[in-house]
């Protein structure tokens, strides 16, 4: 049973448009997600962070929504830029139950063409 | 600050053989994991450790063991090596909340 879940494997955007990654979490505990970013050959990478206790976080190019009623999150990144190109991974956690190992979705691969 | 490194990179093992790989750490971090990713498949959890001489298995901790006799080093245990286990595997550290990942070790199983 995933608890989280990215629906779509892959994604392509132009240049300078924007990229929305969306994942979906079954867990109603879960209250701390995550993103992170992937490189071939490389470790993931932490991009950013949002608490249920909001509904969105910002940095930079880089926003995340939280719709906690339909159990959803997004990423967008404003304006995508060929160095995006990546997978990223969704993860969440339950934090208030304990310091809970993340569970992390399968990722998308975004593609950023120039 | 190096953060997490791995031992080895690469590896190629037959059939049977057993091997360990080392995680480190230098962040002081309390917690450390190990995860593999197979295409398609994400990134799944095997064991974990919430601190020092503590481990705890994770989703498909099937196969392998683990230690975690220092609070700065993670070791991931094959004891007979299969095919199935051809992934690569990724340890990580944390504090809280966000993890910090080792650049991975890619094993082939023949």
């Amino acid at each position: 049973d995933q608890q989280v879940k990215q629906n779509s494997p892959s994604l392509s955007v132009q240049e300078g448009r924007i990229s929305i990654l969306n994942c979906d979490y079954t867990n109603s505990m879960f209250d701390y997600f995550l993103w992170y970013k992937k490189y071939p050959a490389e470790g993931p990478t932490f991009l950013i962070s949002i608490s249920s206790i909001k509904d969105k976080n910002e940095d930079g190019r880089f926003t995340v929504f939280l719709n906690k009623s339909a159990k959803h999150l997004s990423l967008h990144i404003v304006p995508s830029q060929p160095g995006d190109s990546a997978v990223y991974f969704c993860a969440a956690s339950a934090l208030n139950s304990g310091n809970t190992p993340l569970v992390f979705g399968k990722g998308t691969r975004l593609s950023v063409i120039a | 600050n190096a953060g997490v490194t791995q031992t080895p990179k690469f590896r190629v093992l037959k059939t049977g053989q057993s091997m360990t790989l080392l995680c480190a750490q230098d962040m002081n971090h309390e917690y450390m994991y190990w995860y593999r990713q197979d295409p398609g498949m994400g990134l799944r959890l095997i064991h974990y450790s919430v601190g020092e001489g503590t481990t705890a298995k994770g989703e498909v901790p099937d196969g392998y063991n683990v230690s975690r006799l220092k609070k700065q080093n993670f070791l991931l245990g094959l004891e007979s090596a299969a095919p199935s286990q051809t992934s690569v595997y990724f340890c990580a550290s944390s504090q809280v909340n966000e993890q910090f990942f080792g650049p991975g070790t890619r094993l082939t199983v023949l």
